[in-house]
């Protein structure tokens, strides 16, 4: 079964205080591996995609890697506007959709400052 | 360029009745997929549009339905409302049907009394 497990469930940092978010998934043919913002009562936000192991991306303060198995979002000197939920998700052919993604719990990420 | 939009943004239904969610993709894009969002939890596929065809279908009950329009908007419509469908609504648009990464709109939350 196909599956995205995040932790952890929730992260409190100092501002400045960097860290790493992580994302493993079990799925039968990844068809990329997506990280997405969301901010309370909205819609998630993307951020990055990743195709292949070993693949690495980068947007201001963040920066996500892919391996095989699991995929990290790395957060350098986070600042509170830092402060979400951060999704992964794989893409997945399911239920006939090629367009289907598969989303985690998520991570709450909170930076205090 | 306006973003996804969908509408209401809040809603109240008791059980039993029907409910109707709608959704503008952005311009130019052409496939629509709707998710729910139970608090707490990642969003959770249940339709994929493409060129006013249904392209994939989540594991919901045959009581959620849905349809896009020659404008590529789009509905959800659930009928015989539950407690259990109390959820975030998301609309999302992507310029194919493909593994892409999905724009969201901010959705609709359904409350069932």
């Amino acid at each position: 079964e196909d599956q995205v497990t995040q932790s952890p469930e929730a992260l409190r940092l100092q501002e400045g205080e960097s860290s790493s978010l992580n994302c493993s998934y079990t799925v039968s043919g990844l068809r990329g591996l997506f990280w997405y913002r969301q901010d309370p009562g909205k819609g998630p936000e993307f951020l990055f995609t990743l195709y292949s192991a070993g693949e690495e991306k980068e947007k201001e303060r963040l920066k996500a890697t892919l391996t095989k198995k699991e995929s990290f979002l790395h957060i350098t000197a986070p600042k509170p506007e830092d402060s979400a939920t951060y999704l992964c998700a794989v893409g997945v052919n399911y239920g006939g959709s090629q367009g289907n993604l598969i989303f985690g719990k998520g991570t709450k990420l909170s930076v205090k400052p | 360029d306006a973003g996804v939009t969908q509408s209401p943004t809040h809603l109240i239904k008791t059980r039993g009745q029907h409910v109707t969610l709608r959704c503008s993709p952005i311009s130019g894009h052409k496939s629509v997929s709707w998710y729910q969002q139970v608090l707490g939890q990642g969003p959770q596929f249940i339709f994929q549009y493409y060129e006013k065809e249904e392209r994939g279908r989540g594991n919901f009950p045959d009581r959620f339905s849905a349809r896009q329009f020659p404008n590529y908007s789009s509905e959800l419509n659930v009928n015989a409302l539950l407690l259990g469908d109390s959820a975030l609504y998301l609309c999302a648009s992507s310029l194919t049907a493909g593994h892409e990464k999905l724009f969201f709109g901010s959705g609709t939350q359904l409350s069932v009394l």
